[in-house]
C-alpha cells in the first residue's frame, strides 16, 4: 500500500519556539493532505485540509496563524506550530488518500515545556 | 451534528472470544465509505476494514468483519478469535464522496482490552 511518512515522531520544545512537522507521500502524489490533532484518550479532530499550490482550509476554531500549513509540492505538506505553548502539546497526525483508501503518517507527539 | 457515534468507551473480551464494536453514522450523501482503524499505544493508525455504501456484501478481512446495516446506518466491527495483541483503541470513520477528496470523520473510539 501507499506510504505516508511523518517526521519527527517526537519533539520537545520550549515555550515560545516554533516546531515544523513534515508529512511526505513516499510513493504517490498527494494533491490534498489532511492534518489531525489528537488529545490523550480522545478522537482525531480535523484541523485543516492542505492543498498543493494553494492555501490550506482550516476547520472552525483552528488558528491559522498558530498552525501554519504549507503544501509546496505534491509529496510534501508541513505543519508549523508557531510560538508554541504548553496547551499546544498534543499528538498531530497527517493523512493522504488514494482512491477510497486513506493513509496516515506515524504521527508526531509534541510536548511544549 | 455528530456524524459517527461509538457508544462504547471501553470493552473487555476474553482471549479467543469474538467481540463486536458498535458504530452508527449519519449522512445524507448516498455515496460514502466506512472505515475501521486500530490505534495501539504507539499512536499509529492501522487500517482494518472498509465498506462502501453501495457494497452489497459485508466486508471481511481475516479476523475482522463489518456488519453493515444500511437502513439502520450502522457499521459494527466484529473481531473473531480475539488475541492479546488486539488490545488497543478502535475508531470508526466515514468519508462522504460527493464532495471529492474529503477527510475522514472519526468517532470517539472504543478501547478494547483483551483478557487472558
Amino acid at each position: 500500500g501507499a506510504v505516508v511518512s511523518q517526521h519527527p515522531s517526537r519533539v520537545i520544545c520550549k515555550s515560545g519556539t516554533s516546531v515544523k512537522i513534515e508529512c511526505r507521500s513516499l510513493d504517490f502524489q498527494a494533491t490534498t493532505m489532511f492534518w489531525y490533532r489528537q488529545f490523550p484518550k480522545k478522537s482525531l479532530m480535523l484541523m485543516a485540509t492542505s492543498n498543493e499550490g494553494s492555501k490550506a482550509t482550516y476547520e472552525q476554531g483552528v488558528e491559522k496563524d498558530k498552525f501554519l500549513i504549507n503544501h509546496a509540492s505534491l509529496t510534501l505538506s508541513t505543519l508549523t506550530v508557531t510560538s508554541a505553548h504548553p496547551e499546544d502539546s498534543s499528538f498531530y497526525i497527517c493523512s493522504a488518500s488514494v482512491g477510497t483508501e486513506a493513509f496516515f503518517g506515524q504521527g508526531t507527539r509534541l510536548t511544549v515545556v | 451534528a455528530q456524524k459517527i457515534t461509538q457508544t462504547q468507551p471501553g470493552m473487555f473480551v476474553q482471549e479467543k472470544e469474538a467481540v463486536t464494536l458498535d458504530c452508527t453514522y449519519d449522512t445524507s450523501d448516498p455515496s460514502y465509505g466506512l472505515f475501521w482503524y486500530k490505534q495501539p499505544s504507539s499512536g499509529e493508525m492501522i487500517f482494518l476494514i472498509y465498506q462502501g455504501s453501495y457494497d452489497q456484501q459485508n466486508a471481511t478481512e481475516g479476523r475482522y468483519s463489518l456488519n453493515f446495516q444500511k437502513a439502520r446506518k450502522s457499521a459494527n466491527l466484529v473481531i473473531s478469535a480475539s488475541q492479546l495483541g488486539d488490545s488497543a483503541m478502535y475508531f470508526c470513520a466515514m468519508r462522504e464522496w460527493a464532495s471529492g477528496n474529503t477527510p475522514l470523520v472519526f468517532g470517539k473510539g472504543t478501547r478494547l482490552s483483551v483478557i487472558a
